[in-house]
């Protein structure tokens, strides 16, 4: 029973081309993260929901757009895709959006343009 | 801003001998501190986290790691290490106000070698 999924786990895709990566979680938490993880291993914010609203909206593209339809799903769209984009995105839930409460990852989603 | 600097990108040790895996800090306000443990394939998982209270703090699988407000740094130790442990181990800090922005050190990759 998985806490934190995602979905797809991996997805190659061309440049130009539009997508969703889909994440959901079943531990009742109210704050969902996304982040992004290079090659380098290298993991930086993106973005937070609390209550689906946003809260954390860190220098990304306008080509990125989350939704949040409820508490327990925060996707993430991607217009244009670009090789920069390449990445293993990872969503995060935590119960509250206090700087103390412990975030759970999901697997990660590996997003490869070519 | 905050930032992370894990000083090592690679630690290679031999199976049932002691870690360290160092991990310093910039902040001009009150942090809290976490070390999280990526295994293969996977997403990230809390080892354990700093608030407060005693600056020694025990995780999981046997792993601890001190608090140094002094030298700004928090050290992950383990006394004797498992094939198993072999993984990305980051180190993250986030500020006590505000939204909850992780913010991620580069990684130290953990071999345990046989």
């Amino acid at each position: 029973d998985t806490a934190v999924s995602q979905t797809p786990k991996y997805l190659v895709t061309q440049m130009g081309n539009d997508k969703s990566i889909k994440c959901e979680q079943n531990l009742g938490h109210d704050t969902m993260y996304w982040y992004k993880q290079d090659s380098k291993k290298f993991l930086k914010i993106m973005f937070s929901y609390n209550n689906k609203e946003l809260i954390i909206n860190e220098t990304v593209p306008n080509r990125f757009s989350p939704k949040s339809p409820d508490k327990a799903h925060l996707n993430l769209h991607i217009n244009s895709l670009e090789l920069g984009d390449s990445a293993v995105y990872f969503c995060a839930s935590s119960q509250g959006k206090r700087s103390s409460y412990e975030q759970y990852f999901g697997p990660g989603t590996r997003l490869t343009v070519t | 801003a905050q930032s992370v600097t894990q000083l090592d990108s690679q630690v290679p040790v031999f199976e049932e001998a002691p870690v360290e895996l160092r991990c310093n800090y910039s902040s001009s306000v009150s942090v809290y501190l976490f070390w999280y443990v990526q295994y293969p394939n996977q997403g990230l998982q809390l080892l354990l986290k700093y608030l407060s209270g005693s600056t020694l703090v025990k995780g999981i699988n046997g792993f601890e790691a001190e608090f140094n407000k002094s030298q700004t740094s928090f050290h992950l130790r383990k006394p004797s290490v498992h094939i198993s442990d072999t993984a990305e181990y980051f180190c993250a800090v986030t500020t006590i106000q505000g939204a909850q922005k992780l913010v991620f050190g580069q990684g130290t990759r953990l071999t345990i070698n046989p």
